[in-house]
């Protein structure tokens, strides 16, 4: 079983839809919870970490579920601009490596 | 301006002959990373660094090497590259407090083809 599991999408929606998309981990140690960018084959960014009590950046928000081990992200009011593949990362307690999610495609179209 | 940066961005090069990636970082950062990403198989850990001479395999180490003599350094070396090797390469550096504020910085990839 991979340590973090994502659905690779594309999620094709219109601009001002809402989109949502999970990960699933599993390693039930982890602590934290991440978010990232990644445009195009160009270097992936922190979008947001992801608290344990759910957080929301501006149209983001990211929740955590850890009796079900899945962290989810849902875009609202959603941007041309926000069209890229979002990668689902878990930092595993032991010995602070990163696991990435293959990611989740989104495209927003006009 | 925090940047982690990688050298060349882009190679093309023939089975056997040996290559070096560099990978510079000016945050100071004790954790450092190489990734191959694979269209499908997201990013995978291929060597990390704790600290200046403590280095460790990651998840796909084979048919790599990589040295860590100084804090801002972490090079990667293919002492004979392979066509399976032909991927896209990022390298990061971060804290290692584990915190949820920790962000990991990439460098902006080498794309390497190995004919």
């Amino acid at each position: 079983r991979k340590e973090v599991e994502q659905d690779p999408g594309p999620f094709n929606v219109p601009e001002g839809a809402t989109v949502a998309f999970n990960c699933t981990y599993s390693n039930s140690a982890s602590q934290s919870f991440f978010w990232y960018r990644q445009d195009c084959r160009k270097e992936p960014k922190l979008l947001m970490s992801v608290y344990s009590s759910g957080n929301e950046d501006g149209r983001f928000t990211a929740q955590l579920n850890r009796a079900s081990q899945y962290i989810s992200l849902l875009i609202r009011d959603s941007k041309l601009s926000d069209s890229a593949t979002y990668l689902c990362v878990v930092n595993n307690p032991n010995d602070y490596k990163l696991s990435f999610g293959a990611g989740t495609t989104v495209t927003v179209r006009a | 301006e925090a940047q982690v940066t990688q050298n060349p961005r882009y190679l093309i090069t023939v089975t056997g002959k040996k290559l070096t990636v560099t990978c510079s970082q000016n945050m100071n950062h004790e954790y450092m990373s190489w990734y191959r990403q694979d269209p499908g198989l997201g990013l995978r850990q291929i060597y990390y660094s704790m600290n200046v001479e403590v280095t460790d395999k990651g998840d796909v180490p084979e048919g790599y090497k990589v040295s860590r003599k100084e804090k801002r350094n972490f090079p990667l070396i293919l002492e004979s590259p392979s066509p399976n090797q032909t991927s896209l390469y990022f390298c990061a550096s971060r804290w290692t407090s584990g915190s949820t504020t920790d962000t990991q910085y990439f460098g902006p990839g080498t794309r390497l083809t190995v004919l």
